[in-house]
């Protein structure tokens, strides 16, 4: 098992530009969500999924769009970068009725 | 609104020596709360959960309600014990979690 697998590791994007994160799971999990890393702040929630086809919102949801068409999949979009979106990403899958989330390896967004 | 608050966000210790790290949350109802933990070049990974009363690594996190804490502790530190900490909670009702801000744990040789 790969467990929770981000694309890319690293990207620069410049102002305005749109570019999508990429999340995968292979262990059947229910559950993914995105969460954002800044100093100071901790893990903020973006948004969450509990299933396919079911979205959510988490604490900060703006600027980003999300999708779940398969249980493996579940992509952030960022529609128009902004300096604000400067951040590591992480990604998490959990099975129902568990406590573990399970952690993908992060991607660091640096926008100009 | 649910709040997880760790008031130390860089914590040092001796090896040896005492830890604790602390966390207090805020919630209406009666939440799950949690720790992670990630070590450097690794993922973020649960250490330890309130409901299994369990101890990870020598490390132990009492829930108290009345003080609305889950402190996480160990008597003796290591050195691998260096990593990010991070406390968190998921309401009883709902599959979102919350996190703090953490707390970086630095244990001297």
């Amino acid at each position: 098992n790969a467990g929770v697998t981000q694309t890319p590791k690293f990207q620069v994007l410049k102002t305005g530009q749109s570019m999508t994160l990429q999340c995968a799971q292979d262990m059947n999990h229910e559950y993914m969500s995105w969460y954002r890393q800044d100093p100071g702040m901790g893990l903020r929630l973006i948004h969450y999924s509990v299933g396919a086809g079911i979205t959510d919102q988490g604490e900060v949801p703006n600027g980003y769009n999300v999708s779940r068409s398969t249980t493996e999949d579940f992509p952030l979009r960022l529609l128009s970068a902004a300096p604000s979106q400067t951040s590591v990403y992480f990604c998490a899958s959990a099975d129902r009725g568990t406590d573990t989330q399970y952690f993908g390896p992060g991607t660091r967004l640096t926008v100009l | 609104a649910q709040r997880v608050t760790q008031p130390e966000k860089l914590l040092s210790v001796f090896k040896g020596a005492p830890v604790e790290l602390k966390c207090n949350y805020s919630y209406s109802g009666s939440p799950e709360l949690f720790w992670y933990v990630q070590y450097s070049r690794q993922r973020l990974q649960l250490l330890l959960r309130h409901i299994s009363r369990e101890s990870i690594k020598g490390f132990t996190a009492d829930l108290n309600k009345g003080e609305t804490s889950f402190h996480l502790k160990k008597p003796f530190a290591q050195e691998e014990d260096s990593a990010m900490y991070y406390c968190a909670l998921r309401p009883l009702s709902g599959n979102q979690f919350y996190f703090g801000t953490g707390t970086s744990l630095t244990v001297i040789p």
